[in-house]
């Protein structure tokens, strides 16, 4: 298993520019969701997934658009980047049927500069 | 909002136990409390979970008082490694209602 895979690791944007954040997972988890965590702070939830064809907002969605086609992928769209929106960003899975135990998977991050 | 609060740092001798405590007054009977720890700005690790029974495991150990109230998470015999932030959560184990961390506790073990 490659647990939770995130592209691309870095990237560095202008603003108003759009890009796409990937996150795949292959241990068939339903929930799937997004964080960003600014310097010197925790974790904000973005977006969130509990299955293909669902999704609902986190505590910080403004500027972000999710989609989720398949069980394994879960996307993050900047439409129109803008400087506040740099930061890192994790996806994380996991699943409440057994043998899991409902602890999340993180990936490494995806590190985005808007300048 | 977080339901848990936690101090925002804290320090440990290398070789000591470190003790992060975590408070969660308004836990509800089916919810869990898990640990998770963030190693500089990796993505974070989780570590143990447990509802009300005191568990452990290789990396650590985890007190529940008897009201559920709060809990302790103990590394044993901390290492420079275990620098890190450590954040702690309640939810329903088999539940997809939306996971938030609060700021969390950065350990710093001192050598």
């Amino acid at each position: 298993n490659a647990g939770v895979t995130q592209t691309p690791k870095f990237q560095v944007l202008k603003t108003g520019q759009s890009m796409t954040l990937q996150c795949a997972q292959d241990m068939n988890h339903e929930y799937m969701s997004w964080y960003r965590q600014d310097p010197g702070m925790g974790l904000r939830l973005i977006h969130y997934s509990v299955g293909a064809g669902i999704t609902d907002q986190g505590e910080v969605p403004n500027g972000y658009n999710v989609s989720r086609s398949t069980t394994e992928d879960f996307p993050l769209r900047l439409l129109s980047a803008a400087p506040s929106q740099t930061s890192v960003y994790f996806c994380a899975s996991t699943s409440r049927d057994e043998p899991n135990t409902g602890e999340l998977f993180f990936g490494e991050g995806s590190r985005l500069t808007v300048l | 909002d977080a339901k848990t609060t936690q101090p925002p740092s804290m320090d440990c001798a290398e070789g000591r136990a470190a003790n992060l405590p975590c408070n969660h007054s308004t836990i509800s009977g089916n919810e869990y409390v898990y640990w998770y720890r963030q190693i500089h700005s990796q993505g974070p690790q989780y570590i143990i979970h447990g509802l009300k029974n005191n568990e452990t495991n290789e990396m650590a150990s985890l007190i529940i008082t008897e009201d559920r109230k709060s809990s302790t998470l103990i590394l044993p015999h901390a290492t420079l490694r275990d620098t890190a932030v450590y954040y702690c959560i309640v939810r329903v184990q088999t539940s997809y209602d939306k996971v938030i961390f609060g700021p969390g506790t950065s350990l710093s073990v001192i050598p």
